[in-house]
């Protein structure tokens, strides 16, 4: 079963611009993490942004946000003013049971 | 604070050969991760350590591949034989134990991207 959906394989957002990357997750436990991962064309991943499912509050880092609905298990990431160097994959992944599960990825093409 | 070492960091092989990746986490992480990641997809969890042992090995393919964390430090995951369908990017990842504020943060290290002809 996918603990972890992204349903955009690929998004486009004019450069300046505020757009969303979609993340839902499936766990039954209470206790679970939330991560976004940037990996641009050289293949590093990029730790963005952290949610613990007790937060109250959703995470900030800069430009990234992750829009957190518990109850919608949702975990979207929003990226404010893009930049051109935002060009790359995106992945949400879940830390559950002490396991780490990844979903597909979402391809964000920034445009000048 | 050096970052995750993996290395070679290319290697090309033909299939049925045997192949080696090597890793060295953060000092002092205790868990460590490998990672299988084929273009155009997500990493996918091949084993995971705490210390020297075994947390997670459910996704491995035992009948080929194998993985060993000896004294709690560098890790080694060995492929024997490869198929065409091993070509992908390894990737190797550390966390710390207990957590930061960014919960169980895993760093990764750059990847060996393995081609098997």
């Amino acid at each position: 079963a996918q603990k972890i959906t992204q349903t955009q394989p690929g998004m486009f957002v004019q450069e300046k611009e505020a757009v969303t990357l979609d993340c839902t997750y499936d766990t039954s436990d209470p206790s679970y993490g939330l991560f976004w991962y940037k990996q641009p064309s050289s293949g590093e991943m990029i730790f963005l942004i952290y949610q613990g499912s007790y937060d109250q509050q959703n995470a900030t880092e800069g430009r990234y946000s992750l829009n957190f609905q518990k109850a919608r298990k949702s975990a979207n990431l929003v990226i404010s003013a893009s930049q051109l160097g935002d060009s790359a994959m995106y992945f949400c992944a879940m830390r559950n049971f002490n396991k780490f599960y990844f979903g597909s990825g979402t391809k964000l093409n920034v445009k000048p | 604070e050096a970052g995750v070492a993996q290395s070679p960091r290319y290697k090309i092989i033909e299939k049925r050969q045997s192949v080696a990746f090597w890793c060295n986490p953060i000092s002092g992480h205790a868990t460590l991760y490998w990672y299988q990641q084929i273009l155009g997809q997500g990493p996918k969890l091949l084993i995971q350590f705490q210390n020297n042992g075994v947390v997670d090995d459910s996704q491995l393919p035992k009948d080929r591949f194998s993985a060993e964390r000896l004294k709690g430090v560098d890790s080694t995951l060995k492929i024997q034989p490869a198929k065409l369908e091993d070509s992908a990017v390894y990737l190797c990842a550390s966390s710390s134990t207990p957590p930061g504020l960014r919960g169980y943060e895993q760093f990764f290290g750059p990847g060996t991207r393995l081609t098997v002809l």
